[in-house]
C-alpha cells in the first residue's frame, strides 16, 4: 500500500511570499492529485499531473516520477490561499481509490 | 455540467441512533462514487467505493454501510453510531477509467458530531 507523507505540516507566510509543500509516496503511480481544502471544509481538485509540470494562475505543480515526490508552490501568496493543501495517489499502480497524505495547513497572514 | 450534492450538511446525533447521508450527482451516468471520512486532525480515509449499482467495496470494518439504490445515488449508513463516528463525511464521483489517469470531484460533504 502507498505511504504518502507531506511536508511541511503546518506553513505560516507573510503575503506575496513563495511557498513550496512537499509530497513524497513509496509506490509507483499513474497520476498524483493535489487537493485544496478549505476552512468550511469543501474539497476542490487543484491539479492531477502524471509527469512533469502542471500551472495554473499562481499555483505550480511538480512531480518526479522516479524520485517518487511532487511539490506545490504558490507564487506570490495571498491570505485567500490559506487552506489545508492534500496530496494523494493511488494505493497501488491501476487502482482508481486514492490515499492522502495528513495535509499541509497553509496561514498566509496579510 | 456535473454537480454532486450532499446532505445534510452538518448532523448532531446521540450515540446508538441511526445514521443516514445521501449523496446524488448530476450531469454524468455509471461514475465511480466514494465515501471518505476526515476525522478530527487526521487525513481523508476511504471508507467505501462503489462501480455500479448494488456493487459496493468496503475499505475499513466499521458499524457503517453503504448502499447505491440507484446509479447517481450513493448513501452512507449506520444501525447505531459510536463516538467515533464523529468527522466530515465526503462523497465523490469519478468518471471509469481504463489505463486513463483520473479525476475525483468532491461534494460538500456532512460534518456529523456524535454526542
Amino acid at each position: 500500500k502507498n505511504e504518502v507523507e507531506q511536508s511541511p505540516q503546518n506553513l505560516t507566510a507573510q503575503e506575496g511570499e513563495f511557498i513550496t509543500i512537499n509530497c513524497s509516496y513509496s509506490v509507483g503511480i499513474s497520476a498524483l492529485h493535489w487537493l485544496q481544502q478549505h476552512p468550511g471544509g469543501g474539497i476542490v481538485s487543484l491539479f492531477m499531473l502524471s509527469s512533469g509540470k502542471k500551472k495554473h494562475g499562481r499555483l505550480i505543480a511538480t512531480i518526479n516520477i522516479q524520485e517518487k515526490h511532487s511539490s506545490l508552490h504558490i507564487t506570490a501568496s495571498h491570505p485567500r490561499d490559506s487552506a489545508v493543501y492534500i496530496c494523494a495517489v493511488p494505493p497501488q499502480g491501476g487502482s482508481e481509490k486514492l490515499v492522502f497524505g495528513k495535509g499541509t495547513k497553509l496561514t498566509v497572514n496579510p | 455540467s456535473q454537480t454532486i450534492h450532499q446532505w445534510p450538511a452538518t448532523l448532531v446525533q446521540p450515540v446508538g441512533s441511526p445514521l443516514s447521508l445521501e449523496c446524488t450527482v448530476e450531469g454524468t451516468s455509471n461514475p465511480n462514487l466514494y465515501w471518505y471520512r476526515q476525522a478530527a486532525g487526521r487525513g481523508l480515509q476511504l471508507l467505501f467505493y462503489s462501480v455500479g449499482i448494488g456493487q459496493i467495496s468496503s475499505e475499513v470494518p466499521q458499524n457503517l454501510s453503504a448502499s447505491r439504490p440507484q446509479d447517481r445515488q450513493f448513501i452512507l449508513s449506520s444501525k447505531k453510531l459510536l463516538l467515533s463516528d464523529s468527522g466530515f463525511y465526503l462523497c465523490a464521483w469519478s468518471v471509469p477509467a481504463s489505463g486513463v489517469p483520473y479525476e475525483q470531484y468532491f461534494g460538500p460533504g456532512t460534518r456529523l458530531t456524535v454526542t
